[in-house]
């Protein structure tokens, strides 16, 4: 079953930013918010991830609400390049995990246009 | 990032015949290996669980005597497409899973049966 819901698409304008909202209200207190991202034809790719406070990496942001039931993935200068489908996905981390595989949802497909 | 690699990238093959897809992980040691199976619009789906040294656990629904895996080493998963339908094309991909538990995704192999 889904543990997270997203919008089945979005737009953007290159240049602008990006949010991807997020919800995952049934979220474990011990469950990370991840956001993998897949290209046409490509293997899915690693974004970013957070446990409650807000992460930035070189690709994205990532904001948590305070009682972590939603988020949203920022890409603060969109690109073309960024056109991809882009799922949140919740799971436990840790060595323990590295038995459980990803599962994935229908994620957002974000079309970015010049 | 780590690196996972597959081989081939795409295969065109005959119904009936058998294709084997190899999933390399180049720069760690991976107990576990996953295999997913993606169709055209469509998400991707949880095929397999493959761990080094035992037999794959399937998802339900996967026939295990048509999707052979073998996980021979730390570094190495194959999956077999046995007797290979037209129903079989479909793009497959393969991830690891790190000694903390981080999964990282291969390319993907683009399987066309003819």
């Amino acid at each position: 079953d889904a543990k997270t819901t997203q919008p089945t698409s979005m737009d953007c304008a290159e240049g602008r930013a990006a949010n991807l909202p997020c919800n995952h209200s049934t979220i474990s207190g011990n469950e990370y918010v991840y956001w993998y991202r897949q290209i046409h034809s490509q293997g899915p790719q690693y974004i970013i991830h957070g446990l409650k406070n807000n992460e930035t990496n070189e690709m994205a942001s990532l904001i948590i609400t305070e009682d972590r039931k939603s988020s949203t993935l920022i890409l603060p200068h969109a690109t073309l390049r960024d056109t991809a489908v882009y799922y949140c996905i919740v799971r436990v981390a840790g060595a323990n995990q590295a038995g459980t595989a990803l599962i994935f949802g229908k994620g957002t497909t974000l079309s970015v246009s010049s | 990032g780590a690196v996972v690699s597959q081989h081939p990238s795409w295969v065109i093959c005959k119904s009936g015949t058998s294709v084997k897809i190899e999933c390399r992980s180049l720069d760690f040691q991976a107990t576990t290996m996953f295999w997913y199976r993606q169709f055209p619009k469509q998400s991707l789906m949880l095929m397999a669980t493959s761990n080094e040294g035992s037999k794959a656990t399937y998802e339900q629904g996967v026939e295990k005597d048509k999707f052979l895996i073998n996980h021979a080493s730390l570094t190495l998963s194959t999956l077999t497409v046995t007797s290979a339908h037209p129903e079989d094309s479909s793009f497959y991909i393969c991830s690891a899973s790190s000694p903390v538990g981080e999964q990282y995704f291969g390319p993907g192999t683009r399987l066309t049966v003819t």
